[in-house]
């Protein structure tokens, strides 16, 4: 799986735009880019998943360059709710094994 | 659907007990996995399942048995409770390989 490498952590105010920028320079062909959130005493709930350019669903936008050595996870006005920790995973579609980091822990303040 | 379930929630053993946590999901998911959180860390993989029948080790399986029966049901069993296996042990499913998983809500267990 290709080594990632995301912030340890990143402060917000509410209804401001966050966003986390992972870097994955050995990325292979075959991989894609997924994020998880994970809040407090929780399992990681799927955001995101994203090949090239630019994903977007209710929650989040993933944003990916031509050369996809880096993504930027993009949320949106946050919440005090947002607070969590975010993962940025890449890896084969046909691979299983899931490999987490340490995630970049998002604060959330009002 | 429930989704993805484990039992207990919480757990105290003592060193050298042996418990089984248990991990079921109602989606018919062929892959299933065990993973466990230490703090501050992010989650390493113990072993996992592509169906009933299959297993197969992960990143940390020493200390850690699994087998799966059943479609629904993955169960981890711990040979030989040891202090360093005081951790989050977060069980997940998911339809395909490398599509969204879905995880449990965690079984915290603390090895005296």
């Amino acid at each position: 799986l290709a080594k990632t490498t995301q912030p340890i952590s990143m402060d917000s105010y509410e209804g401001q735009e966050v966003n986390i920028t992972c870097s994955h320079n050995n990325i292979a062909t075959n991989d894609y880019i997924t994020w998880y959130q994970q809040f407090p005493s929780q399992g990681p709930r799927f955001i995101i998943q994203g090949y090239k350019t630019k994903v977007t669903n209710e929650v989040a936008s993933l944003f990916i360059p031509a050369d996809r050595k880096s993504s930027t996870l993009s949320l949106p006005r946050v919440s005090l709710s947002d607070t969590a920790v975010y993962y940025c995973l890449v890896g084969d579609m046909g691979d299983y094994k899931l490999s987490f980091g340490a995630g970049t822990t998002v604060t959330v303040r009002a | 659907n429930a989704g993805v379930t484990q039992t207990p929630k919480f757990q105290v053993l003592k060193t050298g007990q042996s418990m089984t946590l248990q991990c079921a999901q109602d989606m018919n998911h062929e892959y299933m996995s065990w993973y466990r959180q230490d703090p501050g860390m992010g989650l390493r993989l113990i072993h996992y399942s592509v169906g009933a029948g299959i297993t197969d080790q992960g990143e940390v399986p020493n200390g850690y048995n699994v087998s799966r029966s059943t479609t629904e049901d993955f169960p981890l069993r711990l040979l030989s409770a040891a202090p360093s296996q005081t951790s989050v042990y977060f069980c997940a499913s998911s339809r395909t390989t490398g599509a969204d998983a879905f995880f449990g809500p965690g079984t915290r267990l603390t090895v005296l």
